[in-house]
């Protein structure tokens, strides 16, 4: 079975922090994902990367970051937190590429910032 | 503009029925359809993918339909159980990425 692990499932951070949100993968999936999920929005994609150093934006890239140095791992960074970045973030991988089909979620983390 | 649109009124039904959720889309022209199941402060777990040049597809109690003329998915579940107590996400394809529905919670009772 696909494992997809997250760094943390609670985080609380102050506003202005910088904040590392880490993704594992474990089926050597070259397609990878984050997102966030906000109660009547529903799931965002902030951005992707289908390669090692490749990274793409989704629909809201803004206030964030992301690091892909190796195949397995991906990480969102929140470059100086803020109020309304408290979500619930969700990494995910597929094997496919082309139609982004099949996606294998982590257990998210639920980011407070205070 | 385009939408993806699920009952967002929670479904509600007894144990041995047949749940049906339904995802309605405009202004999308899907390869894929997906259907997902996530519960409560966990991340979504894959189900079920319907192709636009399939009608139907089964998995076990689950079946879905696809009618691209219609612009509609409807997702079943025969025989309901309490355990597919959930959230239901529907999914589609579009410039290589998933665009999701908001979900329509079920709830199975006993």
């Amino acid at each position: 079975d696909v494992k997809v692990t997250q760094s943390s499932r609670y985080l609380v951070k102050r506003t202005g922090e910088k904040v590392f949100l880490e993704c594992v993968q474990d089926m050597d999936h070259e397609n990878m994902f984050w997102y966030r999920q906000d109660p009547g929005l529903g799931l965002r994609l902030i951005y992707f990367s289908y390669d090692v150093k490749m990274k793409e934006k989704g629909d809201i890239p803004e206030g964030y970051s992301v690091s892909r140095e190796k195949k397995e791992r991906f990480s969102l960074i929140l470059e100086s937190a803020s109020t309304n970045q408290t979500s619930m973030y969700l990494c995910a991988s597929s094997l496919f590429r082309q139609g982004a089909r099949e996606q294998y979620f982590g257990p998210g983390t639920r980011l407070t910032v205070t | 503009s385009q939408k993806i649109e699920q009952n967002s009124e929670a479904l509600n039904i007894q144990e041995g029925k047949t749940a049906t959720l339904t995802c309605n889309y405009t202004n999308y022209s899907p390869a894929y359809l997906q259907w997902y199941r996530q519960d409560p402060g966990r991340g979504p777990v894959f189900l079920l993918l319907i192709r636009e040049n399939e009608k139907e597809k089964r998995k076990e109690r689950l079946k879905v339909t696809f009618d691209t003329t219609l612009k509609q998915s409807l997702f079943h579940i025969t025989a309901s159980q309490p355990a597919d107590s959930a959230t239901y996400l529907c999914a589609l394809t579009e410039g290589g990425k998933l665009i999701f529905g908001q979900g329509t919670e079920l709830s199975v009772k006993p």
